[in-house]
């Protein structure tokens, strides 16, 4: 089945920084990827995802990039600000609507 | 985008007792729901996945017969843990894919004393 790993597991940048988070996943057969923002006690909150026909997708602030070769995307986050905290997730979804997710990354924005 | 409901967020049952949490799709008919559960500062784990009008498929290492799942409409999905210990509690999490997009419930806070 998929296996999905997420790099860094926590992250601390200075306000205005960009923030960078990586995942691989095993699954060739995946094709969406979506990331989610997690705040604590509260569901996941999609903030942006792609597909695997597309190399690269930007958001105003935040990009995903997608290398199916290599299997793995990474998410991108510009001129960061303190509420942008949050525990991040990314996801791999197969061909049954499955989501497996990353183990998480804590971005801590510091003002 | 679309509404998944559950219910209750939170819930405190004594050791050995069961309880029902229920995941709603409220705009929309979902023949496939997933539950998940999240241990503090983990990930989410997806435990199984409920189809209506048949048996829910379980994850490697997921007890079926602790965690009872019944989907017996195209918009409610039932997760009923048996028997709770204290280590089973977490946050349970549904949710429901509409036009490719997984949409999640508020989820559950279940501790057991």
């Amino acid at each position: 089945g998929e296996n999905v790993e997420q790099h860094p597991s926590t992250l601390s940048v200075q306000e205005g920084d960009s923030a960078v988070i990586k995942c691989t996943y095993s699954d060739s057969a995946s094709n969406y990827f979506p990331w989610y923002k997690q705040e604590l006690g509260k569901r996941p909150q999609l903030i942006i995802d792609i597909r695997s026909n597309v190399g690269e997708k930007k958001d105003q602030r935040i990009a995903v990039t997608l290398n199916k070769t290599a299997k793995h995307f990474s998410l991108h986050i510009t001129e960061t600000q303190p509420e942008d905290s949050a525990v991040y997730f990314c996801a791999a979804e197969d061909s049954s609507y499955k989501l497996i997710f990353g183990s998480g990354t804590r971005l801590l924005v510091r003002p | 985008g679309a509404v998944v409901s559950q219910h209750p967020s939170r819930v405190i049952c004594k050791s050995g007792t069961s309880v029902k949490i229920e995941c709603r799709s409220l705009d929309f008919q979902a023949t496939t729901m997933f539950w998940y559960r999240q241990f503090p500062k983990q990930s989410l784990m997806l435990m199984a996945t409920s189809n209506e009008g048949s048996k829910a498929t379980y994850e490697q290492g997921v007890e079926k017969d602790k965690f009872l799942i019944n989907h017996a409409s195209l918009t409610l999905s039932t997760l009923t843990v048996t028997s709770a210990h204290p280590e089973d509690s977490s946050f349970y999490i549904c949710s429901a894919t509409r036009v490719a997009e997984a949409f999640f419930g508020q989820g559950t806070r279940l501790t057991v004393v």
